[in-house]
């Protein structure tokens, strides 16, 4: 089956820029996330949607950041203005179910550098 | 905020050498996963831990849940190369939310 898909791969903007991530989950995956992750350190939760619900948003920085999952497929994350401490890798994963256990399945990554 | 906390954060260790990864919280969790990461890559899911004290070998990796389910380890025997990576634990939520651990680099030199 085909993974997630993430686009762009590589973003570098400059600071007060904006800049959209978009992700395409496997299909029939209900739940999709978007990480944020710095240079070696684990990835962070932004937010959580069920379908086009959202589930967990609490630590998005909503004053800058934005996501939405129309149609509860693909998803977008915006971020605008762009901060210099923005500088990262956004993974989106989506989730499935296998023997009780919720299984994440990761994108490759839109990795954002900001100038 | 990182509801769990990884030792030793960085590892570089010659072929054929053992090691333990620790993967501690003061939370409790329905279930706990270990991913592996390699540059450029999104995590992969190596194995899930679901009972207290549960044990799980995949090959040379050994995966401990802790009784209490906050905690769990990773041990390695006689790394390779390939282990090289970054290792990640992730405590799962009622919700369906996965937290994740600050993480392990693991360097393995021939």
């Amino acid at each position: 089956e085909a993974g997630v898909a993430q686009s762009p791969r590589y973003k570098i903007i400059e600071k007060r820029q904006s800049v959209a991530f978009w992700c395409n989950p496997i299909s029939g995956h209900a739940t999709l996330y978007w990480y944020q992750q710095i240079l070696g350190q684990g990835p962070k939760l932004l937010i959580q949607f069920q379908n086009n619900g959202v589930v967990d948003d609490s630590q998005l920085p909503k004053d800058r950041f934005s996501a939405e999952r129309l149609k509860g497929v693909d998803s977008t994350l915006k971020i605008q203005p762009a901060k210099l401490e923005d500088s990262a890798v956004y993974l989106c994963a989506s989730s499935f179910t296998s023997s009780g256990a919720n299984v994440l399945t990761f994108g490759a990554g839109s990795r954002l550098t900001v100038l | 905020t990182q509801l769990l906390e990884q030792s030793p954060q960085f590892l570089s260790i010659q072929e054929g050498e053992n090691l333990t990864v620790y993967c501690n919280s003061s939370s409790v969790f329905s279930s706990l996963q270990w991913y592996r990461q390699e540059p450029g890559e999104g995590p992969v899911l190596l194995v899930t831990v679901v009972t207290g004290g549960e044990v799980k070998k995949l090959k040379r990796l050994t995966f401990q849940f802790g009784d209490a389910r906050k905690d769990s380890s990773l041990h390695i025997t006689a790394a390779q190369p390939g282990d090289t990576g970054l290792y990640l634990c992730a405590g799962v939520g009622a919700g369906n939310q996965f937290y994740f651990g600050t993480g392990t680099s693991l360097t393995v030199i021939p």
